[in-house]
């Protein structure tokens, strides 16, 4: 069964911690993304990735941190330099550049203790 | 410089009725258009996609957009509105080539019964 699995579904931040969230894809896509999505708003790129050992910030890297050791990997990690960590995020993958098409996992909602 | 601007964020149908979602973009390059659909607290699921072929583009579940350059328009419609068709619909840009999407900020679509 392929697809894109983000975990936690929900999760929950302390004051001053840092937390990770899961991206998983089985698909044989090169690139992964990461947005982060608030209310009434559309969604911003925080991190991509267009291959293994390789990432770019998006329009608001701040406070983030990713990793991509391996290829169907791709977490996330909020910081606590992260100040309004609270929404919902949203990983994605492709199969790279040019018109590909995105692919979504259903996401995982942060909030803040 | 890419963007869409969607210019209706909450639309409101009774169910049977045609659906009309607005979409305006702006880019500088030849673009690729998208429109995404998303359920509550899920991630989004592909409707359709415009790659410079035909400029009435079929998707699923009955949508369908067309692409008119001269207005800078990608509206989705749909005949006859569902129960199930409820959801947040969000219109993509992407530049021929790049990797990033810009996303609109979404329209919540209701169905009155």
């Amino acid at each position: 069964d392929g697809g894109i699995t983000q975990s936690p579904k929900y999760l929950f931040r302390k004051e001053g911690q840092n937390v990770t969230l899961s991206c998983e894809q089985n698909l044989n896509h090169d690139a992964m993304y990461w947005y982060r999505q608030d209310p009434g708003q559309g969604l911003r790129l925080i991190y991509y990735s267009q291959i293994v050992n390789d990432f770019q910030k998006g329009d608001i890297a701040e406070g983030y941190s990713v990793s991509r050791e391996k290829k169907e990997s791709f977490p996330l990690t909020v910081t606590s330099a992260q100040k309004n960590p609270t929404a919902f995020y949203l990983c994605a993958s492709s199969m790279g550049q040019g018109v590909n098409i995105q692919y979504f996992g259903a996401g995982t909602r942060l909030s803040v203790l | 410089a890419q963007s869409v601007t969607q210019l209706d964020s909450h639309v409101s149908v009774s169910e049977g009725t045609p659906v009309l979602l607005r979409c305006n973009y702006s880019s500088s390059y030849s673009p690729s258009l998208f429109w995404y659909v998303q359920h509550p607290n899920k991630g989004l699921q592909l409707l359709l996609k415009y790659t410079s072929a035909a400029t009435l583009v079929k998707g699923i579940n009955g949508f369908e957009a067309e692409f008119k350059k001269s207005e800078t328009s990608f509206h989705l419609t749909k005949p006859s509105a569902h129960m199930s068709d409820a959801a947040e619909y969000f219109c993509v840009v992407r530049a021929t080539g790049a990797n990033n999407l810009f996303f609109g900020t979404g329209t919540r679509l209701t169905v009155i019964p």
